[in-house]
Parts: C-alpha cells; sequence; structure tokens
C-alpha cells in the first residue's frame, strides 16, 4: 500500500528542538519531489520546505534558517528537523509527495495523516 | 492572511450546486496554474483537483475546476452531505517564489 505515516511530534518548550519522520511505503523516497506542510489549529495550510529528488531543499520564510529537511534513503525515511522552535510553530505537521514542480503549480497527490507539535511552556 | 482569498464559508443544500472562489494576483493564479484540496474533519487533506481542471483518478467528475485571470473556482454539482468539508485552494507565487494556499473554504451542506 502507497502511504506516508509520519511521527515524532509532541510538546516542546519555545526555543527547543523536535525532529519528525516520515515514513514511506509503496514507492520509493528519493525519486520524488518531497515536502512538509504544516497546519496550525484551526487554521489554515501552509507549505513549509521540500526536498527534490535530487537533493536540492528549500525552505519557506518563517522556517528559514531554523529547520533542515533531509531524507534517509537505506529507510525510505523523510525528516524535518526543527530548532528554536516558537509558539507560532505550533501546528499539524504533514508530510506529502509533490508532483508537478516546475512545470506546474506544485501539488500533493499523497498525504500522510499528520503529527501534532505544541510549542508551549 | 493568505495570499489567495475565498470566502470563509459556502453552504448548499444536497443536489445542489455549489461554487467556491479563489481570488489571487499577476504573481500567482494570473501567471500559474491551480491546485485544490478537500480536508474533511479530522482528516488530512485530499487532491481534489490539480492543474486547474484535472482531477486525479477516483475523484468523482461531480467536482470541477476552472481559471480565469487572476481568479479560480471550484464547482460542486449534485451536492451531497459527505461533501462537507473545508476547501482550499493553492498556486506557485513568484513572489515569494513558493507555493500558496488560500484561507479555506467551510462548505456545509444544509
Amino acid at each position: 500500500e502507497v502511504q506516508l505515516v509520519e511521527s515524532g511530534g509532541g510538546l516542546v518548550q519555545p526555543g527547543g528542538s523536535l525532529r519528525l519522520s516520515c515514513a514511506a511505503s509503496g514507492f520509493t523516497v528519493s525519486s520524488n519531489f518531497m515536502s512538509w506542510v504544516r497546519q496550525a489549529p484551526g487554521k489554515g495550510l501552509e507549505w513549509v520546505s521540500v526536498i527534490y529528488s535530487g537533493g536540492s531543499t528549500y525552505y519557506a520564510d518563517s522556517v528559514k534558517g531554523r529547520f533542515t529537511i533531509s531524507r534517509d534513503n537505506s529507510r525510505n525515511t523523510l525528516y524535518l528537523q526543527m530548532n528554536s522552535l516558537r509558539v507560532e510553530d505550533t501546528a499539524v505537521y504533514y508530510c506529502a509527495r509533490e508532483e508537478g514542480r516546475g512545470v506546474v503549480s506544485p501539488y500533493f497527490d499523497l498525504w500522510g495523516r499528520g503529527t501534532l507539535v505544541t510549542v508551549s511552556s | 492572511q493568505s495570499v489567495l482569498t475565498q470566502p470563509p464559508s459556502a453552504s448548499g443544500t444536497p443536489g445542489q450546486r455549489v461554487t467556491i472562489s479563489c481570488s489571487g494576483s499577476s504573481s500567482n493564479i494570473g501567471t500559474n496554474t491551480v491546485n485544490w484540496y478537500q480536508q474533511l474533519p479530522g482528516t488530512a487533506p485530499k487532491l481534489l483537483v490539480y492543474s486547474n481542471d484535472r482531477r486525479p483518478s477516483g475523484v468523482p467528475d461531480r467536482f470541477s475546476g476552472s481559471k480565469s485571470g487572476t481568479s479560480a473556482s471550484l464547482a460542486i454539482s449534485g451536492l451531497q452531505s459527505e461533501d462537507e468539508a473545508d476547501y482550499y485552494c493553492a498556486a506557485w507565487d513568484v513572489r515569494p517564489n513558493a507555493l500558496v494556499f488560500g484561507g479555506g473554504t467551510k462548505l456545509t451542506v444544509l
């Protein structure tokens, strides 16, 4: 079955760190563009970061310099290392498989169920 | 405040046709394609329409997308109770060179 399963969310204090994981099955992470998208409680969707199949990475301005996206090809898993966390980073974080980038507006054809990150003292 | 503007709410009765709008600018919808997502309560978003008017396999043809100028629309015909969800539009924006979303529209089936 083709699916994505996130883990690693939880409660962390402002200034703290957390690493999210996204295990993929049924397809190869390294052959695809993979993104993280977040959704603050009761709010809309916000794209966070992407890693290209070739390894290039890009970030939203709101997380640039604090978050790092990476992948482990042997584990077929995507990661998001989040440092210097702020209260406003509180959200459900989804990993998603991306299509179309560079040709059309990129779209996400496969989503995980998400993992909740709460930043609070 | 979202870059793409959607009405916060929409409603309709079963069987009715409902349209949800998404307004942008020349830097996003005006020059790039639009995608639509459906988010049922408590679940992850699901791709509904991509590249303005294409439906992924498995999405009923009751859902259709269109684009004109700097605006896009999602139409749902033959409204059903299971269509009650949040709907989001998205498009690439050359300024800030990132994917941007609309604020979402909550659809209520009366």
